[in-house]
């Protein structure tokens, strides 16, 4: 079965950086677009990251709010994608969900890492 | 970036009946390829999202013949049928087509 398992969440300051992985599992990894989508307490879904495959020459696209912040990355040796979330605000206190496009645009989803930024 | 309006925000239904959820985009989500990437998702409380309908019309797998999409251009429909329980939560439209990606905020279907 498809599995996608976040890790890495937890309480930093402002400023602090934070690097949340996902572990896939259940499908060929190196073939899937990986994405990173957050969702802030009782708000709606917001995109955060996509990076394509390595025939797409892992190409990373952002959304402006976290664009020169956030470094989205793979590892296809060890079905992994990450997110290295740098000079936080408190704004990007969210559940973040790793997606996955196994056969169409984020079709399979994982459980969520909790990341809150207070001081 | 492309705004996705979705309405109505909450959506009060009875067990049984039929929902509606409007998603309009400010501009064409028609790719130069030719596809359109308007896609619906259902968020269950407590739960992760999960894709329901993709490109407009197409039911993802396991997806009951209940739900069903349609629209083109910048006007998009999702349709329940026969709302049963398991139907309740929070309903986004996304648009893939250009970026960045962007969700509607959101229809709460709710029982009335």
């Amino acid at each position: 079965a498809v599995q996608l398992v976040e890790s890495g969440g937890g309480l930093v300051q402002p400023k602090e950086s934070l690097k949340i992985s996902c572990a896939a599992s259940g499908f060929t990894f190196s073939n899937a677009a990986m994405y990173w989508v957050r969702q802030a307490p009782g708000k709606g879904l917001e995109w955060v990251a996509r990076i394509r495959t390595k025939p797409n020459n892992y190409a990373t696209y952002y959304a402006d709010s976290v664009k020169g912040r956030f470094t989205i990355s793979r590892d296809d040796s060890k079905s992994m994608v990450y997110l290295q979330m740098d000079n936080l605000k408190t704004e990007d206190t969210a559940m973040y969900y790793c997606t996955a496009a196994i056969t169409t645009v984020m079709d399979a989803w994982g459980q969520g890492a909790s990341v809150t930024v207070s001081s | 970036d492309v705004v996705m309006t979705q309405t109505p925000v909450s959506l009060p239904v009875s067990l049984g009946g039929q929902a509606s959820i409007s998603c309009r985009s400010s501009q064409s989500l028609v790719h130069s390829n030719g596809n359109t990437y308007l896609h619906w998702y259902l968020q269950k409380p407590g739960q992760s999202p999960q894709l329901l309908i993709y490109r407009v019309s197409n039911r993802f797998s396991g997806v009951p013949d209940r739900f069903s999409g349609s629209g083109s251009g910048t006007d998009f429909t999702l349709k329940i049928s026969r709302v049963e329980p398991e139907d309740l939560g929070d309903y986004y439209c996304l648009q893939s087509t250009h970026f960045p990606y962007t969700f509607g905020a959101g229809t709460k279907l709710e029982l009335k």
